[in-house]
């Protein structure tokens, strides 16, 4: 079944540890690739996008993914994590290559301590 | 500029209730999306507007499931009759429109408990 695979459903970490979020989809064609956060009591806002060109992309804050195609995959990572980066974190896939149809994962919930 | 305004934020029913959400788009934002997000998951799209024509409604479980979009701005999604399921986050979005970034607005969402 087509579907958005978020490895781990939570991560905890002290700050200026690095991080990494994996996220595997299973369409093929053309794709677009997003990941979006939540930080606590707020809504859902993009973080960074891929649609096409280089594979690394960066976004807010400091973060950034990384599309492999053979891997089918687009992986979030941050170097050093802040206490504020605690959130939600959803991989997205637009699998349509046209119209805006999001497919999430099911989220990664990061906790990081000060 | 204001965000995507959903209301209400919480809902309590017993199921057999109807229960209404409601949501306001980013002014100018052309395509509208609702989304349902369960404990644990991903939000799932419901529907998608085009102004105020349903053009993706496949997952909208239309046997209790209704949502309209008159005159192409504010939307409604109504329940009726809730169900012990139904208990979950509707997430309201909206975009420029059809073919753009990719980039969705998303509101607060409207948490439904069903008793």
């Amino acid at each position: 079944a087509q579907s958005v695979s978020q490895h781990n459903h939570h991560v905890i970490l002290s700050e200026a540890a690095s991080l990494e979020l994996g996220c595997n989809y299973s369409y093929g064609g053309t794709v677009n690739l997003f990941w979006y956060v939540q930080y606590p009591g707020q809504h859902l806002q993009l973080l960074l996008k891929y649609f096409s060109g280089d594979p690394l992309v960066k976004g807010i804050k400091g973060f950034e993914a990384e599309f492999i195609k053979s891997k089918f995959s687009f992986n979030l990572r941050k170097p050093s994590v802040q206490w504020s980066d605690t959130a939600e974190y959803f991989c997205a896939v637009n699998p349509s290559g046209g119209y805006n149809k999001l497919i999430f994962g099911a989220g990664t919930r990061l906790a990081v301590h000060p | 500029e204001a965000g995507v305004v959903q209301s209400p934020r919480y809902k309590i029913i017993e199921k057999k209730q109807p229960v209404a959400f409601w949501c306001n788009p980013i002014s100018g934002h052309n395509t509208l999306y609702w989304y349902r997000q369960n404990l644990g998951q991903g939000p799932e799209l419901l529907i998608r507007y085009e102004n105020e024509e349903a053009v993706d409604d496949s997952q909208l479980p239309k046997d209790r499931f209704s949502a309209e979009r008159l005159k192409g701005v504010d939307s409604t999604l109504k329940i009726q009759p809730a169900e012990l399921g139904d208990s979950a986050v509707y997430l309201c979005a909206s975009s420029p429109g059809t073919f753009n970034t990719g980039e969705l607005f998303f509101g607060e969402g409207s948490r439904l408990t069903v008793l």
